[in-house]
């Protein structure tokens, strides 16, 4: 079974730009999370899709970022404009549970520096 | 959201036990346990769960007290390559079972 696709891996941009990350998830995979992970911490919620719609977009910075699901397969987060505080490794991961107890998988994520 | 209590970090011997506590008394009955493992510059991997009995895999052993309120996640032969974070979650039904992290015990293996 192919895994969750992430790219980039890496990303250097400068504050005040904007960035897109893309990810594939595991086919068939209904939900599908964005996490941020800033260096030393455990990952952090933005943004759950339950196939193409929103189930929970709470923490995410609703000025600057934005994601979509189209279709219900790939998923694009995006950050304009972006911020040095924005520095984080940015994992997306799905499962095929709906609301069950289902199983994350995780990508390897794509690590942004805001320079 | 549900708290779970880690510490911070532990060390063990390579091919000895090891064992990852976690306390999370504020569990509620339908709320299950997971454990997921972080290894250097790559994203979490799942690692096991479990509602109330004892769960068996090939990574590890989870073993749930009877009350719930802590749980231990136990590597049965630490090798090298275990060294990671490694985050004991609890999936809140109320909550749609979305993961959240804590910080996690960062698990050294010395040779």
């Amino acid at each position: 079974e192919a895994g969750v696709a992430q790219s980039p891996r890496y990303k250097i941009i400068e504050k005040r730009q904007s960035v897109a990350f893309w990810c594939n998830p595991i086919s068939g995979h209904a939900t599908l999370y964005w996490y941020q992970q800033i260096l030393g911490q455990g990952p952090k919620l933005l943004i759950q899709f339950q196939n193409n719609g929103v189930v929970d977009d709470s923490q995410l910075p609703k000025d600057r970022f934005s994601a979509e699901r189209l279709k219900g397969v790939d998923s694009t987060l995006k950050i304009q404009p972006a911020k040095l505080e924005d520095s984080a490794v940015y994992l997306c991961a799905s499962s095929s549970s709906v609301r069950g107890t289902g199983v994350y998988t995780f990508g390897s994520g794509t690590r942004l520096t805001v320079v | 959201d549900a708290k779970t209590t880690q510490p911070n970090s532990m060390e063990s011997n390579e091919e000895e036990p090891v064992h990852l506590p976690c306390n999370h008394s504020t569990i509620s009955g339908t709320d299950y346990i997971h454990w997921y493992r972080q290894l250097p510059s790559q994203g979490p991997e799942y690692v096991i769960h479990g509602l109330t009995s004892n769960v068996n895999n090939r990574m590890a052993s989870l073993a749930i007290a009877e009350d719930r309120k802590s749980s231990t996640l136990i590597l049965h032969r630490a090798t090298l390559r275990d060294a990671a974070v490694y985050y004991c979650i609890l999936s809140v039904k109320a909550a749609g079972n979305k993961l959240t992290f804590g910080g996690g015990t960062r698990v050294l293996v010395k040779p």
